[in-house]
């Protein structure tokens, strides 16, 4: 176990429908990192927070949206669900703001299914 | 930003065999390179890292390497074994850089 939660684990929705996917993060850790991973596909960076501020983005889409909040969860919001967006959501968190100062820890993930 | 390669995207290997996977990055200001296991259906787990100051680093059947000159970086598991099989994906991070660049990974499949 990584230490790193995340609700729902799975999670079915119809195209067009918002859903908001939530991330506790290791004690102590003040980063987190969600990824996008579909179907035997890489690790496709959204977005990182450090201690409650957005630090840095990647191909996240316009519909997409997350926050940290003071107690250091996470939540990631997508809507307008395409069925593109079907995938498995990771969050990662780590104790500091760089990758290269303390390592990632992932969780188990959240499988999103759009029919 | 940092562009990570890697290659084969999938290795079959007899158990006991060695394994080697390689990526390339394009910055040079990469510093930070770990690789992640992933098995099936699971979360990628961290299992190894080197920093740019160190040319070679080994834990039991794993070691990675790294070459700053040539800008790449290799994962070798000896002594395969079944539990082995999984996705592999190195990733890189240059100095300052709040974020992993992975590579896209390469499927692993240990033959008993």
């Amino acid at each position: 176990d990584s230490g790193v939660t995340q609700t729902p684990k799975h999670l079915i929705t119809a195209t067009g429908q918002r859903v908001t996917l939530r991330c506790s993060p290791r004690s102590g850790d003040l980063s987190v990192y969600w990824y996008q991973q579909s179907l035997d596909q890489g690790l496709q960076f959204l977005i990182q927070y450090y201690n409650g501020e957005e630090r840095a983005k990647g191909n996240i889409l316009e519909r997409f949206s997350a926050q940290q909040f003071p107690d250091l969860h996470s939540e990631l919001n997508l809507s307008s669900l395409e069925l593109g967006d079907s995938a498995l959501y990771f969050c990662a968190s780590s104790q500091r703001e760089e990758p290269r100062i303390s390592p990632l820890h992932f969780g188990n993930g959240t499988r999103l299914t759009v029919t | 930003g940092e562009n990570v390669e890697q290659h084969p995207s999938t290795l079959s290997v007899q158990e006991g065999d060695s394994a080697v996977i390689k990526c390339t990055y394009s910055d040079s200001a990469s510093n930070y390179f770990p690789w992640y296991k992933q098995e099936l259906g699971k979360r990628p787990q961290l299992i190894i890292d080197i920093r740019s100051n160190v040319g070679e680093k080994k834990d039991q059947r794993i070691a990675v390497t790294l070459n700053k000159t040539a800008k790449h970086f290799s994962l070798h598991i000896t002594e395969t074994q079944p539990e082995d099989s999984a996705v592999y994906f190195c990733a890189a991070t240059p100095r300052g850089a709040n974020n992993l660049f992975f590579g896209t990974g390469t499927r692993l499949t240990v033959i008993p």
